[in-house]
This record gives structure tokens, C-alpha cells and sequence, in this order.
């Protein structure tokens, strides 16, 4: 079975310009959560759907925004791009929205923005 | 507020000696799960191992071992006999209960091997 797949790979941008990431979860998981990862730090949890409704969002400013699809997908939307957002994106995905559940993570998106 | 805290080093071993990993963790719920997770070169985080707060009775799996102390809210991870393979970064990370499947994750600790 295929793994959580992320679209694009790397991604450059400008300061003020917009980026759609894509996350395709494993089959049968219905849980879609998104991480910021700067280099250097851990990472840093941004949103959380559940079948198809947001259930968590982490304490980032209103530019970014998401959604789940019908089929469970993911997008990360940001807009305005800021120098900060350069940053390593991950997209987990797990079998229901409960604590204990092992979340399987995304190889990632790398976006930098010039 | 859940908050992990890792020790931001590098550290450096010889393959074949062990490798330790501290992990203090801060909650306000009784009930959480702490986890250790690994990033290799490649970037995609890999799951190693789960522990619930109810919990404390420390496993080996394979060449992996955690140690779990409520009292002192630590979750240190001990890699056995390392391997050229485990260098990465590995993470701590904790999801509280309140706070659904949300992972708060430490810094990370470099490690790297050396054959």
C-alpha cells in the first residue's frame, strides 16, 4: 500500500505570492494533519481535519488555511508569502482522530520563498 | 500547554556503542502519549515507539529501549549498539488527550555515527 504522498516536492516562491500544497493520505484514513518544519526545529503543528472538518489549528496567523476533500486529500493554502514560511511542510495522516493513534508522515514539501 | 524539551545537541558516537536521547516533557492532562520519532536525510519522519501516561514499565524492542519516570516527566530513548543506519534526527514528541492527535514535538537531537 502506498504511503502518504505530498505534492510538489520543493516549491520556490516569492515574498507575497500564494502556494497550494497537496496530501494524499494512506487508503482507509480519514485524518489529516499539517506541520511546519523550519530548519533546525522540531515540527510545528498547523492544522487538523477529520473528515472533512477542521478539528485543530495551531497558532499560526489567518494566511494559512486548508481543506479536506470528499476522498480524505488535504490542501495547505498560504497566501502573502513571507520570507518565514521557508520551511519544510509535513502531512501526516492516521486511521481515526484519537489520541493514541501513530500519525504516518509524508516525505514532505520544501518550500523557500525569495 | 504541552511542551517538550530536548537538549539541541549533536552528538557523536562510534558504531557499536550506545546512544542515549533525554526527553522532558511539560502537561497539564493525565492522560497523553509521548512518542520518539526519526528523520532521516530523506525528511520523512518514521515512527519508532508509543507510550501512554498510564504506563510506566519501560521495553526493550529490538535495539531500542525508552525509559518513562512520571516524577521527573522524563522520556529518554537508548539506541543499543549503534549502527551507521540510525544516523538522523530523532524527535520527542507528546499529544495530550484534550488536545486529540496533536503532536507538540522537541527540538530534536542530531545524532551521528560514526564507522
Amino acid at each position: 500500500d502506498a504511503g502518504v504522498t505530498q505534492s510538489p516536492t520543493h516549491l520556490i516562491k516569492t515574498r507575497g505570492q500564494h502556494v497550494t500544497l497537496r496530501c494524499s493520505p494512506i487508503s482507509g484514513h480519514k485524518s489529516v494533519s499539517w506541520y511546519q518544519q523550519v530548519l533546525g526545529q522540531g515540527p510545528q503543528f498547523i492544522f487538523q481535519y477529520y473528515e472533512k472538518e477542521e478539528r485543530g489549528r495551531g497558532n499560526f496567523p489567518d494566511r494559512f488555511s486548508a481543506r479536506q476533500f470528499p476522498n480524505y486529500s488535504s490542501e495547505l493554502n498560504v497566501n502573502a508569502l513571507l520570507l518565514g514560511d521557508s520551511a519544510l511542510y509535513l502531512c501526516a495522516s492516521s486511521l481515526v482522530q484519537v489520541v493514541a493513534n501513530e500519525q504516518f508522515f509524508g516525505p514532505g514539501t520544501r518550500l523557500t520563498v525569495l | 500547554a504541552q511542551k517538550v524539551t530536548q537538549a539541541q545537541t549533536e552528538i557523536s558516537v562510534v558504531e557499536k556503542e550506545d546512544v542515549t536521547l533525554d526527553c522532558v516533557y511539560e502537561t497539564r492532562d493525565t492522560t497523553y502519549y509521548l512518542f520518539w520519532y526519526k528523520q532521516p536525510p530523506s525528511g520523512e519522519l518514521v515512527f519508532l515507539i508509543r507510550r501512554n501516561s498510564f504506563d510506566e514499565q519501560n521495553e526493550i524492542s529490538g535495539r531500542y529501549s525508552w525509559n518513562f519516570q512520571k516524577s521527573t516527566s522524563s522520556f529518554n530513548f537508548t539506541i543499543t549498539a549503534s549502527q551507521v543506519v540510525d544516523s538522523a534526527v530523532y524527535f520527542c514528541a507528546l499529544s495530550e488527550a484534550r488536545g486529540n492527535n496533536r503532536l507538540a514535538f522537541g527540538k530534536g537531537n542530531q545524532v551521528v555515527v560514526i564507522p
